[in-house]
């Protein structure tokens, strides 16, 4: 069966601080994998999303970044974090061909 | 561009009461449509989901139906029980160019609060 891990669990930042988030997926090869940003109370905003290695699709323009250096990992990077990023941080995945995505644990980031 | 709206943003029922949560899709190319829910600080699970070429879809006390004429998908759930609890979230599969993507159009959820 399929397994999605996100870590850290939990995280407090203080502004202009760098921000790495990863995600990684087990049991299943070549998964589409997406970055969600979920603020307090709200919707689910779609930051990110990969189709393979190296190939990554911006949804909304900021100052994070996302990168898939292998197959089932997919990383999220700030170089400076505004307080406007805190949120609940949601990666997911999907068969490739599907549209049944599945989410991962998530990271809650406070940005102080 | 590609929108979907859910509605109502809340629900309040009694238990043993059934409830409803209706969503309107703009894109008429659609043809995937899952409900997930999210229970306070867990991430959103997938509960169920319905194609294009399916007009229903039943899972015990849930069920989803599908209007591609009128571009609007519901989720009934019967028999609510306190567990039910939850924000639950409408989405449609998005297109590109006239093709199928795999990305998800989120509606912006509706917390439905079961009273014992």
């Amino acid at each position: 069966s399929q397994t999605i891990h996100q870590w850290p669990a939990t995280l407090v930042q203080p502004v202009g601080s760098p921000l790495s988030l990863e995600c990684t997926v087990e049991g299943t090869s070549n998964p589409n994998l997406y970055w969600y940003r979920q603020a307090a109370g709200r919707g689910l905003q779609l930051l990110f999303y990969s189709v393979g290695i190296g190939q990554i699709s911006s949804e909304v323009p900021q100052n994070l970044s996302a990168s898939r250096p292998q197959d089932r990992q997919f990383i999220l990077s700030s170089k400076k974090l505004l307080l406007s990023d805190s949120g609940f941080y949601l990666c997911a995945w999907s068969w490739t061909g599907s549209g049944e995505q599945y989410f991962g644990p998530g990271t809650r980031l406070t940005v102080t | 561009g590609e929108n979907v709206e859910q509605h109502p943003s809340t629900l309040s029922v009694q238990e043993g009461d059934s409830a409803v949560i209706k969503c309107t899709y703009s894109d008429s190319a659609s043809n995937y449509f899952p409900w997930y829910k999210q229970e306070l600080g867990k991430r959103p699970q997938l509960i169920i989901d319905i194609r294009s070429n399916v007009g229903e879809k039943k899972d015990q006390r849930i069920a989803v139906t599908l209007n591609k004429t009128a571009k609007h998908f519901s989720l009934h759930i019967t028999e609510t029980q306190p567990e039910d609890s939850a924000v639950y979230f409408c989405a449609a599969r998005g297109s590109f160019g006239g093709g199928a993507t795999n990305k998800l159009i989120f509606g912006t959820g509706t917390l439905l609060a079961v009273q014992p």
